[in-house]
């Protein structure tokens, strides 16, 4: 059974560039997060996706986006790249998305903004 | 604002000796809480939950303890092993809400 599969694996970008990260939820699963880990912390909630719906969204600024196309992959989309989004960026998939039960989560993309 | 705190960076434990790692929380709405698990290199990988309605579950060497009147909850690994050595983070919900609060996790070391 294949898990939750992101890509790459890893990036190097420049401050002011844009970057799109992939997620490949578990089959059957609609739900989709995004979660940014940022050194010594705990992951952050970035995006939720529901039936290709938005079902939430947190603290972050709008260059970050996000999209789930009809087969529940997702893209993570941040633009005017900035030093602090340097980070672990994790995709989690889950049945519903629901409160109490678990994600399962993908291995991440680690961003590097230099 | 914290709203989920894991005040423990680091906890070191002998194998075969009881872990205790704790985790307190603000928000009085949060009804789900969750333990996961991390490995350097991988994502976190879910370890057991517990429901606002229980104080107790069990799941093998796990079993987490909440207790709602002091916003507290915290995860027993008995016996401990060198394979459980890894970051542990908790995390909380609130149900009708999509998202998890995560503490800071805390990093076990069991000693061979």
């Amino acid at each position: 059974d294949a898990g939750v599969t992101q890509s790459p694996t890893h990036l190097i970008k420049t401050r002011g560039q844009h970057v799109t990260l992939r997620c490949s939820p578990i089959s059957g699963h609609k739900s989709v997060s995004w979660y940014q880990q940022v050194l010594g912390q705990g992951p952050q909630f970035i995006f939720q996706y529901y039936e290709k719906e938005e079902r939430g969204r947190g603290n972050f600024p709008d260059r970050f986006s996000a999209r789930q196309f009809p087969n529940y992959s997702s893209e993570l989309n941040v633009n005017a790249l900035l030093l602090g989004d340097s980070a672990l960026y994790l995709c989690a998939s889950s049945l519903s998305g629901r409160g109490g039960y678990g994600y399962t989560f993908g291995s991440g993309t680690r961003l590097t903004v230099v | 604002d914290q709203q989920v705190k894991q005040n423990s960076p680091s906890l070191s434990v002998q194998e075969g000796r009881i872990s205790i790692l704790n985790c307190d929380y603000t928000n009085s709405m949060f009804d789900y809480f969750l333990w996961y698990k991390k490995y350097p290199a991988e994502g976190p990988t879910f370890l057991i939950s517990i429901s606002s309605i229980k104080d107790k579950n069990e799941d093998g060497r796990f079993t987490v303890f909440l207790n709602k009147s002091a916003k507290h909850l915290s995860l027993h690994i008995v016996p401990s092993q060198p394979g459980d050595s890894a970051v542990y983070f908790c995390a909380a919900s609130g149900s009708g809400t999509y998202k998890y609060i995560f503490g800071t996790g805390t990093r076990l070391k069991v000693l061979a």
